[in-house]
């Protein structure tokens, strides 16, 4: 069974830099063709994709985020770590993350999501 | 990169089929779509893959049989037969574009689905 969870502050100031970790269990990152990805959602927003890594530690952004995005392998097996720079109140967000088995895979599994609120 | 285009409500009595339409932009008719189902307070799950084919795949887990797909042209389509109160939700469409650093994943708005 493929569960993820995401961890990290529900409260950032502007200009601070969120860390933001997904753990999870049921799969191996180190599998061909698997990837873990980020995704927020604004509130009243659609889905707004942000990031991805791939087993063999390749990664994807987005272009309108990428100066402020790092997607990395944990320090644990079973972890990605999402790092966002410069964070402003539009940033305020309930962050997912989500499981694609790549190919013609969807993001098929998702977490719960964590809710993060950018206020001084 | 595609524009996917959802409308923003629909509705169905109960024990009723509503079908939700995903319209890809100009030029993107070979594309496939994600669907995505969220429950009011929880995360998307994925309900299944479309292609112009019909369904790319296996549908997400613990879809009920009464969710189905098809694609024609730039529309792709999600029908709920026989709606429960359950299904009464956001339905999101989602779809990749490009590949290596040129790769992004593209949502519509979404459509709040009500069960009457």
């Amino acid at each position: 069974q493929i569960t993820l969870k995401e961890s990290g502050p529900t409260l950032v100031k502007p200009t601070q830099t969120l860390t933001l970790t997904c753990t999870f269990s049921g799969f191996s990152l180190n599998v061909s063709g698997v990837g873990v990805g980020w995704i927020r959602q604004s509130p009243g927003e659609a889905l707004e994709w942000l990031t991805l890594i791939y087993w063999d530690d390749d990664k994807r952004y987005s272009p309108s985020l990428k100066g402020r995005l790092t997607i990395a392998k944990g320090t644990s097996k079973n972890q990605v770590v999402l790092t966002m720079t410069d964070m402003d109140p539009v940033d305020t967000a309930t962050y997912y993350c989500a499981h694609t088995s790549g190919g013609d895979s969807g993001l098929d599994f998702w977490g719960r999501g964590t809710q993060v609120t950018v206020s001084s | 990169q595609p524009v996917l285009t959802q409308p923003p409500s629909a509705s169905a009595s109960l024990g009723a089929s509503v079908t939700l339409t995903c319209t890809l932009s100009s030029g993107y008719s070979n594309y496939k779509v994600d669907w995505y189902q969220q429950r009011p307070g929880e995360g998307p799950r994925f309900v299944m893959r479309v292609a112009t084919g019909g369904i790319v795949g296996s549908k997400g887990d613990g879809i009920p049989d009464r969710f189905s797909v098809l694609g024609s042209g730039l529309n792709r389509y999600l029908t709920i037969k026989n709606i429960q109160e359950e299904d009464e939700s956001d339905y999101h469409c989602g779809a990749d574009h490009g590949s290596g650093s040129n790769f992004v994943y593209v949502f519509g708005t979404g459509t709040k689905v009500t069960v009457l």
